[in-house]
């Protein structure tokens, strides 16, 4: 069966610091990979998808990054965090976009 | 810049009662639209969704109504119960990119 590991699961981090978040997923090949962040009413918001190795599409932020540097792997990063990066991070993974499967997430505080 | 719009932001609806929600996009080249069901500290699950060639798609007690020519679709859940009490996305998707809505919160009254 397929899972989806993301970790960690919650970290506080100040104004200024790197930023790596990690996203694995087991028991399949060749998926699509999602990085979303999830702000109090801003809904679910597209960061980057990835539908191969090294192949990224972003969608909104200027100081984060991504990166697939296997098939089933998914890197959210940044330089230097601000403020507004602060949310709920979430990795998801999919063959068919017809179903999106989601990671437990990452809860991000930025001081 | 907003491609799907959901709205109520929140809702309260007695058990029983009929909750409905409602989206709409902009982009007509979306051809998939997916409603997902997230509890706390969760993440989403999807639900149920529907392709632009049907007016309507029912799975148990969840329904989406689609109006391709008003660009709209809304998510009905009969007979609700307070098990139903979570936030729903609605979202859009053309190839790989799917969209989310802002989504709902949703509280059913035992």
């Amino acid at each position: 069966s397929q899972t989806i590991h993301q970790w960690p699961a919650t970290l506080v981090q100040p104004v200024g610091s790197p930023l790596s978040l990690e996203c694995t997923v087991e028991g399949t090949s060749n998926p699509n990979l999602y990085w979303y962040r999830q702000a109090a009413g801003r809904g679910l918001q597209l960061l980057f998808y990835s539908v191969g190795i090294g192949q990224i599409s972003s969608e909104v932020p200027q100081n984060l990054s991504a990166s697939r540097p296997q098939d089933r792997q998914f890197i959210l990063s940044s330089k230097k965090l601000l403020l507004s990066d602060s949310g709920f991070y979430l990795c998801a993974w999919s063959v068919l976009r017809e179903k999106l499967f989601f990671g437990s997430g990452t809860q991000l505080s930025v001081l | 810049q907003q491609q799907v719009k959901q709205s109520p932001q929140s809702l309260i609806v007695q058990k029983g009662g009929i909750p409905i929600i409602n989206c709409a996009y902009e982009n007509t080249a979306f051809d998939y639209f997916p409603w997902y069901q997230q509890f706390p500290g969760k993440g989403p699950a999807l639900l149920i969704a529907i392709r632009p060639d049907v007016s309507e798609k029912k799975e148990g007690r969840f329904t989406i109504s689609f109006n391709k020519s008003a660009k709209q679709f809304s998510l009905h859940i009969m007979d609700s119960q307070p098990g139903d009490s979570a936030t729903y996305f609605c979202a859009a998707s053309k190839d790989d990119k799917i969209i989310f809505g802002k989504g709902t919160r949703l509280h059913i009254l035992p």
